[in-house]
């Protein structure tokens, strides 16, 4: 079975800008997480996303967004970014992502630097 | 909210020896513990978990425990290999699917 994709690897924006990144679960996940990896902050959850909705969100401002298609692949979205939204994006997929804990499985990340 | 705290931040040892990596989470409702190893430049990769109704799991080299009552659970490796080098988290399940991590262990096995 293929893993999590994340596409694409690395980014370089400017302060303004939007990105989107894309995701890719393992087939036949449904659940998946998005985290921010920072030297500073470590991992921090950003949402996770299941059956096409939003089931959970972390403490992020509102320019961090997200969606899930029918196919359960995942895009997420920063507007107008910062100097500090410079990290690694990193997504993860589970089969429910029910109570009691499922092994969530990570992509390679998205590598953005905003300049 | 749930809180993970995790030590040491960086711990070196010899080849063959154990390492021992403690974190204490702050919600007694979790009731799910991971632990990832995340190598240099690569994603973080599950090792071990536990649930809260096991107070010890193993695997080969790798062992987890876990004190609910102290609300604390850590990771041990035996007989450190060089490969064994790479950055370690804990975890927690705060509610739904969300994992709050620990602030990682650097481990480096010497040889």
């Amino acid at each position: 079975k293929a893993g999590v994709t994340q596409t694409p690897r690395y980014l370089i924006k400017t302060r303004g800008q939007q990105v989107t990144l894309s995701c890719s679960p393992i087939s036949g996940h449904r659940s998946v997480s998005w985290y921010q990896q920072t030297p500073g902050q470590g991992l921090q959850f950003l949402f996770e996303y299941f059956s096409e909705t939003q089931r959970n969100k972390g403490n992020f401002p509102g320019r961090f967004s997200g969606r899930q298609f029918s196919n359960s692949r995942s895009e997420m979205n920063v507007s107008t970014l910062e100097l500090g939204d410079s990290a690694l994006y990193l997504c993860a997929s589970s089969w429910l992502g029910r109570e009691g804990g499922e092994t969530q499985y990570f992509g390679p990340g998205t590598r953005l630097l905003v300049l | 909210g749930e809180n993970v705290e995790q030590h040491p931040s960086t711990l070196s040892v010899q080849e063959g020896d154990s390492a021992v990596i403690k974190c204490t989470y702050s919600d007694s409702a979790s009731n799910y513990f991971p632990w990832y190893k995340q190598e240099l430049g690569k994603r973080p990769q599950l090792i071990i978990d536990i649930r809260s109704n096991v107070g010890e799991k193993k695997d080969q080299r790798i062992a987890v425990t876990l004190n609910k009552t102290a609300k604390h659970f850590s990771l041990h490796i035996t007989e450190t290999q060089p490969e064994d080098s790479a950055v370690y988290f804990c975890a927690a399940l705060e509610y739904g699917n969300k994992l709050v991590f620990g602030a990682g262990t650097i481990l480096r096995v010497k040889s």
